[in-house]
């Protein structure tokens, strides 16, 4: 079983659509949990930033952190073309330095 | 030169060649990084360097050698590689070891493919 699962997609919404993107893992001891998104021909980018479980807001964005269920979600408000990215889930035990990623998820947003 | 430099960004390379890629921070980071990215598959952790100290070595090939001679510049030195090898290899850095600061910087990558 990976450590982290996530659907490569890719995922297809009009413009102005709410997205969801969403994350499973196995590790109970995960308590850093980020969201990266990264454009075509560059590198990732963090985005979103969580500690533990709960909800964390940022303009359009949302990132949720449900820890009984292992399961992280990224939501995105009225989404636009420039959101088009691949978005990878991210997180880190206490007191660990690996980074460990889902394979991304594809995102295009048509205008 | 701001952020995370890496070059070259794309590199063609038969198996029996030996080349480089080069990495440089112009952040004040401490901690640097090697990832491979291949096509859907999660970025895979390959080198970490704290302090010019390698900290991790996540079983990788000896074909890889890593070499980081100060805190702003991290090389990977390739040789006798394989066409599964063929990947985007990403550096990245960052203040403290990740679990401390949770932020990952990553360069543009460097585009490998071999022959």
């Amino acid at each position: 079983q990976k450590e982290v699962e996530q659907d490569p997609g890719p995922l297809s919404v009009p413009e102005g659509a709410i997205v969801s993107l969403n994350c499973t893992y196995s590790n109970s001891a995960f308590q850093y949990f980020m969201w990266y998104r990264q454009y075509s021909r560059k590198g990732p980018e963090l985005l979103m930033y969580t500690y533990s479980s709960g909800n964390k807001e940022d303009g359009r964005f949302t990132a949720q952190v449900d820890k009984s269920s292992k399961y992280i979600s990224l939501f995105i408000r009225d989404s636009q073309p420039s959101d088009s990215a691949t978005y990878l889930c991210a997180m880190i035990n206490t007191g660990g330095f690996k980074t460990i990623f889902g394979a991304g998820t594809r995102l295009f947003v048509k205008a | 030169e701001t952020g995370v430099t890496q070059t070259p960004r794309h590199l063609v390379m038969g198996m029996t060649n030996k080349k480089s890629l080069k990495c440089e921070q112009h952040l004040g980071h401490n901690a640097m990084y090697w990832y491979k990215q291949s096509a859907k598959k999660p970025l895979e952790l390959m080198f970490v360097y704290s302090l010019e100290e390698r900290v991790e070595n996540n079983s990788v090939p000896s074909r890889f050698s890593p070499e980081c001679p100060n805190s702003s510049h991290l090389f990977l030195h390739l040789h006798t590689l394989q066409p599964e090898d063929s990947a985007l290899y990403l550096c990245a850095s960052s203040q403290g070891l990740a679990g401390v600061s949770g932020e990952l910087f990553f360069g543009e990558g460097s585009r490998l493919t071999v022959l």
